[in-house]
């Protein structure tokens, strides 16, 4: 999945509870972006990244926050997870920059129970 | 923002018919448009995009139109086989921006 590994594939957490997602990509592309897909809204973008400590929202923040610390590296946090966060998150890259073709990674299916 | 929608949510083909899903989006400065094929239990996989200065682009059984002027494009999977059954989705992006995603079709090629 074009250098792209997440983890964990899998996790079930409680309400309240943090959460942390881990993206990373062995090509050093600049552009990461991490997405949520639930049925019936498709993919909507929840935070990406331009670059180590450059960090933006997306259209579905809220609740969520992000860091990026080495190039290779995105992190997702869900501070106290609820249980509309259940979801299949998934991270991607874009290698012509924002706007361009993005590659996904196998993502992580999240249960906030 | 941008708003794509895509049509139909569900699509059963027999094996060998050919199968088109439609997107139609809303921002005219949208200029470049991909595909997606995501099996169960795996990513979306990128399999043709199109960019505003072209309006058909094909590769083997897959194609792309685009009809700027009515702000619709369309994938056609011609001759379809049962590995083409997924889920596929349009998008749409302009440079420098995020990516706006359809909600998605699900493509069943019955044998």
């Amino acid at each position: 999945d074009a250098g792209i590994t997440q983890s964990p594939r899998h996790k079930v957490t409680e309400t309240g509870t943090p959460v942390t997602l881990r993206c990373h990509q062995t090509e050093n592309h600049r552009y990461m972006y991490w997405y949520r897909q639930d049925p019936g809204h498709g993919l909507r973008l929840i935070h990406y990244s331009y670059g180590v400590k450059d960090t933006d929202k997306g259209e579905v923040s809220d609740g969520y926050s992000v860091s990026r610390s080495k190039t290779e590296d995105f992190l997702l946090t869900l501070e106290s997870a609820t249980s509309s966060q259940t979801s299949v998150y998934f991270c991607a890259i874009s290698p012509g920059g924002a706007g361009e073709k993005l590659f996904f990674g196998s993502g992580t299916q999240l249960s906030v129970l | 923002g941008e708003n794509v929608e895509q049509h139909p949510s569900t699509l059963s083909v027999q094996e060998g018919d050919s199968a088109v899903i439609k997107c139609t989006y809303s921002d005219s400065a949208s200029n470049y448009f991909p595909w997606y094929k995501q099996e169960l239990g795996k990513g979306p996989q990128l399999i043709i995009d199109i960019r505003s200065n072209v309006g058909e682009k094909k590769d083997q059984r897959i194609a792309v139109t685009l009809n700027k002027t009515a702000k619709h494009f369309s994938l056609h999977i011609t001759e379809t086989q049962p590995e083409d059954s997924a889920v596929y989705f349009c998008a749409a992006s302009k440079t420098g921006n995020q990516f706006y995603f359809g909600t998605g079709t699900s493509l069943t090629v019955i044998p």
